[in-house]
């Protein structure tokens, strides 16, 4: 089983839309969750961290995450051209730094 | 300034070479990592360390040596590497908590290929 698991996609959404994106993860200790924003032949970006159950809102991202089920999710609300990029979950577990990110999951906003 | 710097941007290099990457973060923080990202697979971390000691070797080649002099400079020294080798280097800092991570910020990046 792969430590962080996402759905590589692509995610194809419409202009306007919500995006929605999953994340699964299989250290049960671990303590802090990120989702990052990757652009074609760039660097990832930290777009929302996350450390308590629940959810988190910043601008047009919402993040939840649910320990219990061992799961963290991303939404982008209103979704715009510019937001077409892979959205790589990651994880940083229980025993020191070790930041796991999943395989990314691709989306596409069509206008 | 942008927080993390990685040098050089893009790399070509033989088989036979040895060359370094560099990195330097002005963000204060006090670990600092590498990842090597090839086309269409996940970010996979190669090497850790926290306060200038190496906490983490994912099973990582002999031909990558990293070094970390201090705090705020990492570097990954190449040498022999093979035509598979080719990716993207990526370097990323953050504050080291135990128990809690914090996030990480990434540099740019190095476009290695190896001919």
């Amino acid at each position: 089983q792969k430590e962080v698991e996402q759905n590589s996609g692509p995610l194809s959404v419409p202009e306007g839309a919500i995006a929605s994106l999953n994340c699964t993860y299989s250290d049960r200790g671990s303590q802090s969750f990120f989702w990052y924003r990757q652009y074609s032949g760039k660097s990832p970006e930290l777009i929302m961290s996350i450390y308590s159950n629940g959810d988190k809102e910043d601008g047009r991202f919402t993040a939840q995450l649910n320990k219990a089920s061992q799961y963290v999710s991303l939404l982008i609300r209103d979704s715009q051209p510019s937001d077409s990029a892979t959205y790589l979950c990651a994880v940083n577990q229980a025993a020191g730094n070790k930041l796991t990110f999943g395989g990314g999951t691709r989306v596409l906003v069509k206008p | 300034e942008t927080g993390v710097t990685q040098t050089p941007r893009h790399l070509v290099m033989g088989m036979t070479n040895k060359k370094s990457l560099k990195c330097e973060q002005h963000l204060g923080h006090n670990a600092m990592y590498w990842y090597k990202q090839s086309a269409k697979k996940p970010l996979e971390l190669m090497f850790v360390y926290s306060l200038e000691e190496r906490v983490e070797n994912n099973s990582v080649p002999s031909r990558f040596s990293p070094e970390c002099p201090n705090s705020s400079h990492l570097f990954l020294h190449l040498h022999t590497l093979q035509p598979e080798d080719s990716a993207l280097y990526l370097c990323a800092s953050s504050h080291s908590r135990p128990g809690t991570g914090a996030e990480a910020f990434f540099g740019q990046g190095t476009r290695l290929t190896v001919v």
